[in-house]
C-alpha cells in the first residue's frame, strides 16, 4: 500500500541553527500538505501546495520558514533560525484532488 | 473562520463498552469531514470521511454521522478494546473540496481492559 514519506523522523537541534524536513507524497497526487502540531493540539496548515505552485502559505511564517515543491513531486520544508516555539510534530499530507487526505509518520522537532 | 470542537477532551472506558465521540464545527459550507486516529508520538491514520451529501459512513465497529446543517458529526465506536485506546481527531475542510483540514484538539481515548 503507498504511503507518505517523512524524513527524518526526530530531529533535535539548538535554537538559531537551522533545520529541513523531507517529504515523498504518494505518487499520482498533486496537492501536498504541511502541517504543524504543537503537543495537545490539532495539526494546523502551514503550506498547501497544487504541483510545484504554492496555493495557500498564509499561515507560514515566512521570515523564518520556507518549503518548495520544485518538480510537483517531493517537497522539503526549511526552518532557519529555529526558534524554542518551534518544538512541534511537523507532518506531511497528500491528496487526489478531493479525495482523503493521507498523512505520513511525521518530523518530531526539539528546539534546545 | 472554521472553528472545530470535540468533546470530551479525554475519556476513560472499560473494554466492551460502546462509546461516542463528537465533533461539532461552526461554518456548515464544508466540503468533507473526516475522522482520524492518532498513536502518541506518530502520525494520523484516516478512519472515516463523510462527503457533505452524505448522513454517515461505517468501517468494521466504527460509525461515523454527520448532520452538516447543525454542524455536528459524532463517531460511535462499538465493544471497544485496549488496542483503540489513542486520540480521535476531527477536521473537515471548505465547500470547494481540495482545502486545507481544519482540526479539533482531539479526544483523547483509554479503553481499559
Amino acid at each position: 500500500e503507498a504511503e507518505v514519506a517523512q524524513s527524518p523522523r526526530y530531529k533535535i537541534t539548538e535554537k538559531s541553527q537551522a533545520v529541513a524536513f523531507w517529504c515523498d507524497p504518494i505518487s499520482g497526487h498533486a496537492t501536498l500538505y504541511w502541517y504543524r502540531q504543537i503537543l495537545g493540539q490539532g495539526p494546523e496548515l502551514l503550506v498547501q501546495f497544487q504541483d510545484e505552485s504554492v496555493v495557500d502559505d498564509s499561515q507560514l511564517p515566512k521570515d523564518r520558514f520556507s518549503a518548495e515543491r520544485l518538480k510537483g513531486v517531493d517537497s522539503t520544508l526549511k526552518i532557519q533560525p529555529a526558534e524554542l516555539g518551534d518544538s512541534a510534530m511537523y507532518l506531511c499530507a497528500s491528496s487526489l484532488l478531493t479525495d482523503t487526505q493521507y498523512f505520513g509518520p511525521g518530523t518530531r522537532l526539539t528546539v534546545l | 473562520k472554521q472553528e472545530v470542537t470535540q468533546i470530551p477532551a479525554a475519556l476513560s472506558v472499560p473494554e466492551g463498552e460502546n462509546l461516542v465521540l463528537n465533533c461539532s464545527f461552526t461554518d456548515s459550507a464544508i466540503y468533507n469531514l473526516q475522522w482520524f486516529r492518532q498513536d502518541p508520538g506518530k502520525g494520523l491514520t484516516s478512519l472515516l470521511l463523510i462527503q457533505s451529501s452524505q448522513r454517515e459512513q461505517t468501517s468494521g465497529r466504527l460509525n461515523a454521522s454527520l448532520d452538516k446543517s447543525s454542524g455536528r458529526s459524532t463517531l460511535y465506536i462499538a465493544a471497544s478494546q485496549p488496542g483503540d485506546s489513542a486520540t480521535y481527531l476531527c477536521a473537515v475542510d471548505r465547500q470547494s473540496g481540495n482545502t486545507p483540514l481544519v482540526f479539533g484538539k482531539g479526544t483523547r481515548l483509554s479503553v481499559i481492559a
